[in-house]
């Protein structure tokens, strides 16, 4: 059963027009992580949460948006996609800080045209 | 800030045979912690073996062990009895566990090695 779940797998959309990708997860973990991962790279984290607490990369773009209504769901929003930033978008959730595991979700296949 | 390199961008090795996974980090903490997690193809990442920097003795995942050497900041993997499943690319990662600090939690990937297992 999938602990870590992306909506969509697959997500087009115009250069300029906003998206949103959605996480979920049926774990209860406190830190949710964002990572891009661009073709065969190391996955760059983006921000994470743990529990409401937001901590932004600094070299996150402002374009990268996240929200975190809840302990189970956590939102990418992208203002204004550009060509740069068709990645492969990885979301993670981790029980605590520490030494446990981070689960991974699929990832949503961003293309932007 | 903390950085992870994997000096290996592609590895092989020949069915039940062995192989080592280089990687090295860069931090000024003292503690924290270290994974090594595989994404197979079209796959998502999954865990394989994790390290305390406060433990000295190394990880031992039945095939997979770590080679951990503090001072140096070393982190290796070896993989025993390599099988076809293990084929994948294979990431090094360090998370802080400054409490308190900005970096707490974070979670930093290498750029990662990819194994290719021969039959």
């Amino acid at each position: 059963d999938a602990m870590v779940i992306q909506n969509p797998r697959y997500q087009v959309t115009q250069f300029g027009k906003p998206v949103t990708l959605s996480c979920s997860q049926t774990l209860n973990h406190n830190v949710m992580y964002w990572y891009q991962q661009k073709s065969s790279q190391a996955p760059k984290l983006l921000f994470h949460y743990y529990d409401k607490d937001f901590n932004n990369e600094a070299d996150t773009p402002d374009n990268f948006q996240s929200r975190r209504p809840n302990t189970s769901f956590c939102f990418l929003d992208i203002r204004s996609p550009g060509l740069g930033d068709a990645a492969m978008y990885l979301c993670a959730t981790s029980r605590d800080r520490g030494i446990s595991e981070a689960f991974f979700g699929q990832g949503t296949r961003l293309t932007v045209v | 800030a903390q950085t992870v390199t994997q000096s290996q961008p592609e590895m092989s090795v020949q069915e039940a045979e062995t192989v080592t996974l280089s990687c090295t980090y860069d931090t000024s903490e003292s503690d924290y912690y270290l994974f090594w997690y595989k994404q197979p193809p079209s796959r998502q990442m999954i865990l394989v073996i994790r390290q305390e920097a406060y433990k000295q003795q190394n990880a031992t995942e039945n095939r997979f062990s770590v080679n951990f050497q503090k001072a140096a900041k070393s982190f290796s993997l070896k993989i025993s009895d390599s099988q076809l499943g293990d084929a994948a690319m294979y990431f090094c990662a360090y998370r802080s566990a400054g409490a308190g600090g900005t970096s707490y939690g974070k979670l930093t990937f290498g750029q990662g090695t990819i194994l290719t297992v021969h039959p």
